[in-house]
């Protein structure tokens, strides 16, 4: 089994739309969670923390359920820009950190 | 946060030869990580480089294929071994304190022909 797992997509969404996120992750020892953003031929960036009171940023707000050993990403009101892939990643002891295989999404004119 | 510095960008390499890829971080960091990423996949952990001692990797990946070093806590290097056209991918850096983020160098993408 992965040690994370979300769905790749894509996600066609129309501009101003809601999407939502989801992965899981399989190690229940996990010590951190992100999201991180990817571009087209760019390094993953972080997108933003995780935290299992959840946590807001603008149109973007993250939640992780640690019983449920998931989290999840939803983005409010889509841009174009908001275009790319979208990384869930979870630290393990060690300082590892697993990466999901990414969720694409395309925000549509 | 921390900014990595990775070289080379991009290298086309005869199969058969090496590639030492370097990454400089501008602060002492604890960890740094080597990922592969392969055409339209995620991010692959090989190895966990620790300074002062043999890097751990993971399952799938060797110490012979993958050479690594770890010389101080601002510098790492990994060499992909006699190379096949398998091994062309994306290979990144990354660094990570404890449990905050993990930031990465701007990525080599290695053609091997």
């Amino acid at each position: 089994r992965k040690e994370v797992e979300q769905d790749p997509g894509p996600f066609n969404v129309p501009e101003g739309a809601t999407v939502a996120f989801n992965c899981t992750y399989s190690n229940s020892a996990s010590q951190s969670f992100f999201w991180y953003r990817q571009d087209c031929r760019k390094e993953p960036k972080l997108l933003m923390s995780v935290y299992s009171s959840g946590n807001e940023d603008g149109r973007f707000t993250a939640q992780l359920n640690r019983a449920s050993q998931y989290i999840s990403l939803l983005i409010r009101d889509s841009k174009l820009s908001d275009s790319a892939t979208y990384l869930c990643v979870v630290g393990v002891t060690g300082n590892q950190f697993y990466f999901g295989t990414g969720t694409s999404l395309t925000v549509i004119p | 946060s921390a900014v990595i510095s990775q070289k080379p960008s991009r290298d086309i390499c005869q199969r058969g030869t090496s590639l030492t890829i370097q990454c400089q971080v501008d602060s002492q960091v604890t960890m740094m990580f080597w990922y592969r990423q392969q055409p339209g996949q995620s991010l692959t952990l090989i190895a966990t480089a620790n300074q002062g001692s043999e890097a751990t990797y993971e399952s799938g990946f060797v110490i012979d294929k993958f050479p690594i070093s770890r010389p101080n806590l601002t510098f790492s290097t990994l060499t992909v071994s006699n190379m096949s056209p398998e091994d062309s991918s994306i290979y990144l850096c990354s660094a990570g304190q404890g449990r905050t983020e993990a930031f990465f160098g701007q990525g080599t993408r290695l053609t091997v022909v």
